[in-house]
């Protein structure tokens, strides 16, 4: 059965700070990485997705990938308040896409 | 341009009754899949649509049935409802053999 792992939280962060989120993998085989944004009541929405060793950056957001570790993060710079949401880790895998159950993010003003 | 879009937003059904999600999508996108979401659980795939024509079980397919109604559109139909099935479900798209997936708004679903 492949897993994709993430700590649930809540993660309390300050306004201002950077929060990092991070996820593990256990299928070694997957190639395609995404992070999606789910705000309480709403459905999630694609922020980043990455799909070779490194960071990519995206404004405020920076995706990290390491494949050998089986490890991909997200770090939000100078967080806001409008960054409290679920931020959900989901990784490809068998032709299909598997998703974490989320971290709960919750900037502190 | 409205993306994915999901009827209705709510429902509530008494066990043993049927219904229909309705799914379209308006980015010319091949792939359509549906989700759903339970506390604890994360998003589970029901069943997908990696193009028109086809349609795959996905994790958690039993009291499901599906239909590819066209390209635009992907349906979900709970032959006879089960309190085990009150979620909300998503229906998500996108292009062939990407993964990008854009989800529309959700259908909140009890069964009693």
């Amino acid at each position: 059965q492949k897993e994709v792992e993430q700590n649930s939280g809540p993660l309390s962060v300050p306004e201002g700070a950077i929060a990092s989120l991070n996820c593990t993998y256990s299928d070694r085989g997957s190639q395609s990485f995404f992070w999606y944004r789910q705000y309480s009541g709403k459905s999630p929405e694609l922020i980043m997705s990455i799909y070779s060793n490194g960071d990519k950056e995206d404004g405020r957001f920076t995706a990290q990938l390491n494949k050998a570790s089986q490890y991909v993060s997200l770090l939000i710079r100078d967080s806001q308040p409008s960054d409290s949401a679920t931020y959900l880790c989901a990784v490809t895998g068998d032709d299909k896409i598997i998703f974490g159950k989320g971290t709960r993010l919750h900037i502190l003003p | 341009n409205a993306g994915v879009t999901q009827t209705p937003k709510f429902q509530v059904l008494k066990t043993g009754q049927s219904m229909t999600l309705q799914c379209a999508q308006d980015m010319n996108h091949n792939s359509m899949y549906w989700y759903r979401q339970d506390p604890g659980m994360g998003l589970r795939l029901i069943y997908y649509s990696a193009s028109e024509g086809t349609t795959d079980k996905g994790e958690v397919p039993n009291g499901y049935n599906v239909s590819r109604l066209n390209k635009r559109e992907f349906s979900l139909r709970l032959e006879s409802a089960a309190p085990s099935q009150t979620s909300v479900y998503f229906c998500a798209s996108s292009e062939w053999l990407s993964y990008e997936q854009y989800f529309g708004p959700g259908t909140r679903l009890t069964v009693t």
